[in-house]
């Protein structure tokens, strides 16, 4: 069964670097959107993205966060100047042809910010 | 952003009992809702889905109940198995056309043998 891939699974940065998540989403879907969980709290939405623009972004994605389709099959998060508190867990997730679709998830990056 | 509320942390069951688990929203404009199930380390798992014009959807084991006048959706796992223990999320949509999913906060179901 096809499913959405996430790497790293775990990534371990330095306050003020840059890092890029990625996601290979399942392979014939339109429909691509970033979530966050942070320890002990809600999964939150971050962003959504068709048709390589953002559709939906939430007022965490601020300017530090950027996505990215670069090519047929990837799909990107960036965080320019990663902070204390974006460390959380990052789930990618994709729909097929519309938003009223099962969004289907990837198993995560874990991502901690020193 | 309390929107989407799961007022129960946890619930414990006794394997082969029915497990409700329950969720009330505050936004009159939601018109889809999801629940998703989750293991530790893995990402959210798709379970069953409702749409507002609906009130009842079952697939399997598992149904989820609408009362849009309440606000309120529960899901309902007859029979409960040992399988099944996992932190539930119930996620709600809106009418726009972005797919943003709003989440509760989960509520840990335990199946006892």
């Amino acid at each position: 069964e096809p499913e959405v891939t996430q790497t790293p699974s775990h990534q371990v940065t330095q306050m003020g670097q840059e890092v890029i998540l990625r996601c290979v989403p399942i392979s014939n879907h339109l429909y691509f959107y970033w979530y966050r969980q942070i320890l002990g709290q809600k999964v939150e939405f971050l962003v959504s993205f068709y048709n390589n623009e953002i559709s939906e972004k939430s007022e965490i994605f601020d300017d530090q966060f950027s996505v990215e389709r670069p090519d047929g099959s990837n799909f990107t998060l960036k965080i320019r100047s990663t902070k204390l508190e974006d460390s959380a867990m990052y789930f990618c997730a994709s729909t097929r042809q519309g938003v009223r679709e099962t969004q289907y998830f990837g198993p995560g990056t874990r991502l901690l910010v020193l | 952003d309390q929107q989407v509320k799961q007022n129960s942390p946890s619930l414990s069951v006794q394997e082969g009992r029915i497990s409700i688990l329950n969720c009330d929203y505050t936004n009159s404009m939601f018109d889809y809702f999801l629940w998703y199930k989750k293991y530790p380390a893995e990402g959210p798992t798709f379970l069953i889905s409702i749409s507002s014009i609906k009130d009842k959807n079952e697939d399997g084991r598992f149904t989820v109940f609408l009362n849009k006048s309440a606000k309120h959706l529960s899901l309902h796992i007859v029979p409960s198995q040992p399988g099944d223990s996992a932190v539930y999320f119930c996620a709600a949509m809106g009418p726009g056309n972005t797919g943003k999913l709003i989440f509760g906060q989960g509520t840990t179901l335990q199946v006892k043998p």
